[in-house]
């Protein structure tokens, strides 16, 4: 149990454009949701925490305007990217927590590239 | 503030031998201690947990850790590493009562040499 699905695996998308990526946890409601961001060789970002039906909490530095997170419902958290550019190219990760407990369980993870 | 420390960012060993990848957490509330691995190109997979008990551990694939608490670590064992275990491991800790939060370790990369 505690599988967590991301969509799409990779995307490539023109300067400018917004895309969409999408965390489901697959047979577990989700209290919270964890949105990370990776650079090659390097560790896991955390960009912000979602929680269902209340607007996303942003880390310091990161964008909210142009990170837009909506966690619409136990199930389902969205990422959009808005008017990408080629310094948002990177691996997006996003993790879920069942209840109050420590444990988050990952998705495989996204690659955008923004040519 | 949280901190969590991999000492070492890429170690190689021989295929067939003994890996100790270390991971140092700043003191603070109770931690729940985790190891991940990442494949290149791949999400991060579970390797082992602590939250109570127990202070030496058991994952999956073999490998097991050890929580000190009087030196703030949580070291990552396996006795005999293979090809495939060559990726990178990410140690992370969340401190109870301290929101809960996932703190991560910058990494360490192994190398396995044939």
């Amino acid at each position: 149990g505690a599988v967590v699905s991301q969509h799409p695996s990779r995307v490539i998308c023109k300067s400018g454009t917004s895309v969409k990526i999408e965390c489901r946890s697959l047979d577990f409601q989700a209290t919270t949701m964890f949105w990370y961001r990776q650079f090659p060789k390097k560790s896991l970002m955390l960009m912000a925490t979602s929680n269902e039906g209340s607007k996303a909490t942003y880390e310091q530095g990161v964008e909210k305007d142009k990170f837009l997170i909506n966690h619409a419902s136990l199930t389902l958290s969205t990422l959009t990217v808005t008017s990408a550019h080629p310094e948002d190219s990177s691996f997006y990760i996003c993790s879920a927590r069942r209840g109050e407990g420590p444990e988050q369980y990952f998705g495989p993870g996204t690659r955008l590239t923004v040519t | 503030a949280q901190s969590v420390t991999q000492p070492d960012i890429h170690i190689t060993v021989s295929e067939g031998a003994s890996l100790e990848l270390r991971c140092n957490y700043s003191y603070g509330a109770t931690p729940y201690l985790f190891w991940y691995v990442q494949s290149p190109g791949q999400g991060l997979q579970l390797l082992l947990k602590y939250f109570s008990g127990d202070t030496l551990v058991q994952g999956i694939k073999g490998f097991e850790a050890e929580f000190k608490r009087s030196q703030s670590s949580f070291n990552l064992r396996k006795p005999s590493v293979h090809w495939s275990d060559a990726a990178e491991y990410f140690c992370a800790v969340v401190y109870y009562n301290a929101g809960n939060m996932l703190t991560f370790g910058g990494g360490t990369r192994l190398m396995v040499k044939p």
